[in-house]
């Protein structure tokens, strides 16, 4: 069975810094393509950032290019967001996702969440 | 970057009711649309991708259809368990949501 469990979440300054893992079981995370998504406050989905099967190439959305790096540790199964720079609009409830295939299809599998709070 | 528009942002109806949901998009995207369902304090739930094919475990009264740049989700037989909010997503070029679709029972 497919898990995925974020965790690093937390109450952090502007300007600060976190850093979100998601633990994979049940499948080799470097078979597929990953992704984190997050749901600020009142808002829809918003695709974040994603790491790619083929290449390992990484992909990030407009708002959180150069503030944010993805990367995984095959060895451990387990996914990172770095973010840095923080902004209030990065509060959100943080996802990891898996896809359904390999190359570039819709997330088949995501964890619960975990929460990031941009406060002072 | 790709646009994606869903219509209506909120959708009320009875119980039994057919519903539609609608989404376009800026490009076009072949077949590479999937819809997902999202309930409060829960995960996303893929519901549909390549714009028609229906995941595993997932009841029949969800159909998905369309291609290009327009694409509709409709549940024939709209139960009190559907409440939730729907999205659309493109994978042909970003992974880009729509804004989502709140779907009420009256």
């Amino acid at each position: 069975e497919v898990q995925l469990l974020e965790s690093g979440g937390g109450l952090v300054q502007p300007g600060g810094s976190v850093r979100l893992s998601c633990a994979a079981s049940g499948f080799t995370l470097s078979r597929f393509t990953m992704a984190w998504v997050r749901q600020a406050p009142g808002k829809g989905l918003e695709w974040v950032s994603l790491i790619s099967f083929i290449g390992q190439k990484t992909y990030y959305t407009d708002s959180v290019k150069g503030r944010f790096t993805m990367s995984r540790d095959n060895s451990k199964n387990t996914l990172y967001l770095q973010g840095n720079r923080l902004r209030a609009e990065d509060t959100a409830l943080y996802y990891c996702a898996k896809s359904l295939d390999p190359g570039d299809s819709p997330f088949e599998s995501w964890g619960q969440g975990t929460l990031v709070t941009v406060s002072s | 970057d790709i646009q994606m528009t869903q219509s209506p942002s909120i959708l009320s109806a009875s119980v039994g009711d057919r519903v539609t949901i609608t989404c376009r998009a800026s490009q076009g995207l072949s077949s590479s649309l999937a819809w997902y369902q999202h309930k409060p304090g829960k995960a996303p739930k893929l519901l549909i991708y390549k714009a028609s094919t229906l995941e595993r475990g997932v009841p029949s009264r969800f159909s998905g259809s369309g291609s290009g740049t327009e694409f509709t989700l409709t549940i024939t037989s709209l139960q009190p368990d559907d409440c939730a909010t729907y999205y659309c997503q493109e994978y042909i070029n970003y992974w880009t949501f729509g804004q989502g679709t709140k779907v009420e029972i009256k």
